[in-house]
């Protein structure tokens, strides 16, 4: 089984700054099968990215996503105040399956 | 746009069975996609539990496979989740979501089953 591993686990940072967010593969994951979700409290979560770097339908253009060997980045270029959340990483395979990493809770600081 | 909803009870007693339906509404059910269950335990992350094509295929996680089943009825353009000998560690929110290009592009609001006596 693939585990992916989140950091940091919590990110304080303010409206304006630049936020990146990491997911680490324990073995080698094809970026056509990694995504990120956004969830904010009480509400299910939502598609941002998939195949590691393609923006869902209505994403705005600030939320980018890249891969580096078995390091997959989002980065939020610049935070709006709707911008805090949990986001999760996601990757799907090996056998038919997916597998989320823990979740990394961006805060305002 | 897909809009799914998931319905079913609340409230499940231990040892009892869990079963929830996604109604889909927007899209075929018949279409490309995948039909899928996740569910996220209070204040935890996110755990795939299965899913299921028009056809009747179905994939489960392996943690689960023993007690899952999902099902599809494309009459009423829904699919099902039954999960058996529940137990506390089964209560969480539970959603229904649609998958294609392995991703989850579409989420139900989600409904929150509580495994208690």
């Amino acid at each position: 089984e693939i585990v992916l591993t989140q950091s940091p686990g919590t990110l304080s940072l303010s409206p304006g700054e630049r936020a990146t967010l990491s997911c680490r593969a324990s073995q080698s994951v094809s970026s056509t099968y990694l995504a990120w979700y956004q969830q904010k409290p009480g509400q299910a979560p939502r598609l941002l990215i998939y195949g590691a770097s393609s923006r869902a339908t209505g994403i705005p253009d600030r939320f980018s996503g890249s891969v580096s060997g078995t390091d997959f980045t989002l980065t939020i270029s610049r935070l709006e105040p709707e911008d805090f959340a949990v986001y999760y990483c996601q990757q799907y395979g090996p056998s038919p399956m997916y597998t989320f990493g823990q979740g990394t809770k961006l805060e305002i600081k | 746009q897909v809009h799914l909803q998931e319905s079913g009870p609340g409230l499940v007693k231990p040892s009892g069975t869990l079963s929830l339906t996604c109604a889909v509404s927007g899209d075929s059910i018949s279409s490309g996609n995948w039909w899928t269950w996740v569910r996220q335990p209070p204040g935890k992350g996110l755990e795939w539990i299965g899913e299921i094509f028009h056809s009747g295929t179905t994939n489960y996680n392996p943690s689960l496979k023993s007690r899952v089943t999902i099902s599809v009825d494309k009459s009423k353009s829904q699919f099902s989740l039954k999960l058996t000998s529940v137990t506390a560690a089964d209560t969480a929110v539970y959603y229904c979501a649609s998958s294609g290009i392995y991703a989850l592009f579409h989420w139900g609001q989600g409904t929150l089953v509580t495994v208690s006596s």
